[in-house]
């Protein structure tokens, strides 16, 4: 089935370390995208890429990075930077171009003990 | 800049009722597109529909439907007959070309949880 994989569905991560979360697609979608979803706060944009090797900066980038070296996937990189990781992410991926809906993951639920 | 209100926290209906939510968008651009996206528990969200900013006519599909107003900005959601099973989280999200004039990002309203009891 085509459609964007992500993993783990829960992760758990102390204080001070770096976490990645998977996002895979076989959707051969040129763009793909990570959001938080924290609650009443609505989805933001971290990070977004529109072609391999390529990414951009979304609203709240700070204390994440990615990578984009396949156009499968789209891993993110939580840092010690970010002072309050606990959140749910969703990647989602789309065709590039005006108007073209998102498909999204299931999510990943990190939480910082 | 770009905006996305959806003033509604969270509304809860028992089955069978019509709900609205609604969806207000702030834009300076010409061209720019409407989604409205479903978010069940199971956490992954659902494209519902697209409207384009030169197609103001409603639809409708099933038990849903959209009334696109660019007079007041607007893009409501209606579900008719609500059932349980439409319970969930939606989004209103509107997308334009960004400075350079071809990102196209999406930014999302805060969300409407919905609660359709029995």
């Amino acid at each position: 089935d085509g459609g964007i994989t992500q993993s783990p569905k829960y992760l758990f991560r102390k204080e001070g370390q770096n976490v990645t979360l998977s996002c895979e697609q076989n959707l051969n979608h040129d763009a793909m995208y990570w959001y938080r979803q924290d609650p009443g706060q609505g989805l933001r944009l971290i990070y977004y890429s529109q072609i391999v090797n390529d990414f951009q900066k979304g609203d709240i980038a700070e204390g994440y990075s990615v990578s984009r070296e396949k156009k499968e996937s789209f891993p993110l990189t939580v840092t010690s930077a970010q002072k309050n990781p606990t959140a749910f992410y969703l990647c989602a991926s789309s065709m590039v171009g005006a108007g073209t809906e998102a498909f999204f993951g299931q999510g990943t639920r990190l939480t910082v003990v | 800049a770009q905006k996305v209100t959806q003033a509604q926290t969270e509304i809860s209906v028992v089955e069978k009722e019509d709900v609205t939510l609604d969806c207000v968008y702030e834009t300076r651009d010409t061209t720019y597109y409407l989604f409205w996206y479903k978010q069940p528990p199971s956490g992954e969200l659902v494209f519902l529909i697209r409207r384009n900013s030169f197609d103001e006519q409603n639809e409708i599909s099933g038990r849903y439907s959209w009334n696109f107003q660019k007079s007041t900005s607007s893009f409501n959601f209606t579900i008719t007959a609500s059932q349980v099973v439409d319970s969930a989280v939606y989004f209103c999200a509107l997308s334009e070309g960004d400075e350079s004039g071809g990102s196209y990002i999406p930014t999302f309203g805060r969300g409407t949880s919905l609660i359709v009891h029995p």
